[in-house]
């Protein structure tokens, strides 16, 4: 089974702090999604990574930044967090794109105090 | 733009009652459509997808979608509703590399 983990399930910060989300999955998908989730508002995909340092931005990018340095692991960076930033994180995986499933990681439940 | 509607915030069934979640997408190709389900703190797992070929798609945990380009729809059904099945449900239609998704659907089962 695919399995795709976050680094922390609750996180809080202070405005201003820079914050990493950090995600790993263990299939050797080529392509790795962070969304965010927000009540009524269903995922929203922030950046996704079709391949080892590359990437594209989402619906939302603003205000975060992404890195990928290895394959089975895709960090969403808050360069300055915000209060409005205060929301659940999801990673997701695939082995392709559009067609084949999205597998996800059991969410990063942020708050920016 | 693409776009994915469900109509329906919430939902409550009794328990054994059958179930149906709406879903409405906008999209001019063929869509590829998904239905995840995402229990209380946890992530999102897939029930079923649709790419082509039978309009009635057969998942997990004893759900159906039917696909109805006429009306673009692609609803999900279930017979008969277990008090486990009580989660948030997403439907969505892949774009390229992406998914959109639409708002999701909670859905409360009770005794």
């Amino acid at each position: 089974d695919v399995k795709v983990t976050q680094s922390s399930r609750y996180l809080v910060k202070r405005t201003g702090e820079k914050v990493f989300l950090e995600c790993v999955q263990d299939m050797d998908h080529e392509n790795m999604f962070w969304y965010r989730q927000d009540p009524g508002l269903g995922l929203r995909l922030i950046y996704f990574s079709y391949d080892v340092k590359m990437k594209e931005k989402g619906d939302i990018p603003e205000g975060y930044s992404v890195s990928r340095e290895k394959k089975e692991r895709f960090s969403l960076i808050l360069e300055s967090a915000s209060t409005n930033q205060t929301s659940m994180y999801l990673c997701a995986s695939s082995l392709d794109r559009g067609r084949e499933t999205q597998y996800f990681g059991p969410g990063t439940r942020l708050l920016v105090l | 733009a693409q776009s994915v509607t469900q109509p329906d915030i919430h939902i409550t069934v009794s328990e054994g009652a059958s179930l149906e979640l709406r879903c409405n997408y906008s999209y001019g190709a063929t869509p590829y459509l998904f239905w995840y389900v995402q229990s209380p703190g946890q992530g999102l797992q897939l029930l079923l997808k649709y790419f082509s070929g039978d309009t009635l798609v057969q998942g997990i945990k004893g759900f159906e979608a039917e696909f109805k380009r006429s009306q673009s729809s692609f609803n999900l059904r279930k017979p008969s509703v277990h008090w486990s099945d009580a989660a948030e449900y997403f439907c969505a239609v892949g774009v390229g590399n992406k998914l959109v998704f639409g708002a999701g659907t909670i859905l409360r089962v009770k005794s």
